[in-house]
């Protein structure tokens, strides 16, 4: 089956610093990958969508000059965490949809990223 | 605007049958997923229903009634294993997936 790989699944990182976190479809092309945001015993929050080839797509409330977002190929995205304060500390999951042109495309997630600011 | 309701919590005892309902009202209906979450995990796909009926795959079965905005996901044949979060998710008419809150299935032995 479709396989998303999302690296790393755990990253500690000082407050201030930096975190990239890389989303990537090991079997199928993904021109749509989707970055989520989710809390302790709440719903995915959709953050942005990501498109090959053109500028992410930030969901209202989401920094965009906060969370960089760079989908340079159809099988890899990356989130980048900027000046992270221990309140971005999180669970972060990526998505990608199969680019089968059918409408029923299930989302096929990464694993997810526990970030822990300190 | 645009709403998933699914119960918070259920339990359900090993062997038995549990059927979780999903309501949405949304701009528009392109598709209903079903997801599966375990604890510090990421969602894994069940199910997706665009069209009226009764989806049936293995232990899990998911139904549709669009004019009605419902959906149930039915599992069979508990196992402990099954004890997780499910998602419920309307992709909306902008092809945006719109997140129910998940329900939480507890089984018991």
């Amino acid at each position: 089956g479709a396989v998303v790989s999302q690296h790393p699944s755990r990253v500690i990182c000082k407050s201030g610093t930096s975190v990239k976190i890389e989303c990537r479809s090991l079997d199928f092309q993904a021109t749509t990958m989707f970055w989520y945001r989710q809390f302790p015993k709440q719903s995915l929050m959709l953050m942005a969508t990501s498109n090959e080839g053109s500028k992410a797509t930030y969901e209202q409330g989401v920094e965009k000059d906060k969370f960089l977002i760079n989908h340079a190929s159809l099988t890899l995205s990356t989130l980048t965490v900027t000046s992270a304060h221990p309140e971005d500390s999180s669970f972060y999951i990526c998505s990608a949809r199969e680019d089968r042109g059918l409408g029923n495309s299930p989302l096929h997630f990464g694993n997810g990223t526990r970030l822990t600011v300190t | 605007g645009q709403n998933i309701d699914q119960p918070t919590e259920m339990t359900a005892t090993e062997g038995a049958i549990v059927q979780i309902n999903c309501t949405y009202q949304t701009s528009g209906f392109n598709g209903l997923f079903w997801y599966q979450q375990h604890a510090g995990e990421a969602p894994t796909f069940l199910s997706y229903n665009v069209l009226d009926g009764l989806e049936e795959k293995g232990r899990f079965s998911s139904f549709l009634s669009r004019s009605k905005g419902y959906s149930y996901l039915l599992l069979k044949e508990l196992q402990m294993k099954d004890s997780a979060s499910y998602l419920c998710a309307v992709r909306d008419s902008n092809y945006q997936l719109i997140w129910g809150a998940g329900t939480k299935l507890i089984i018991k032995p």
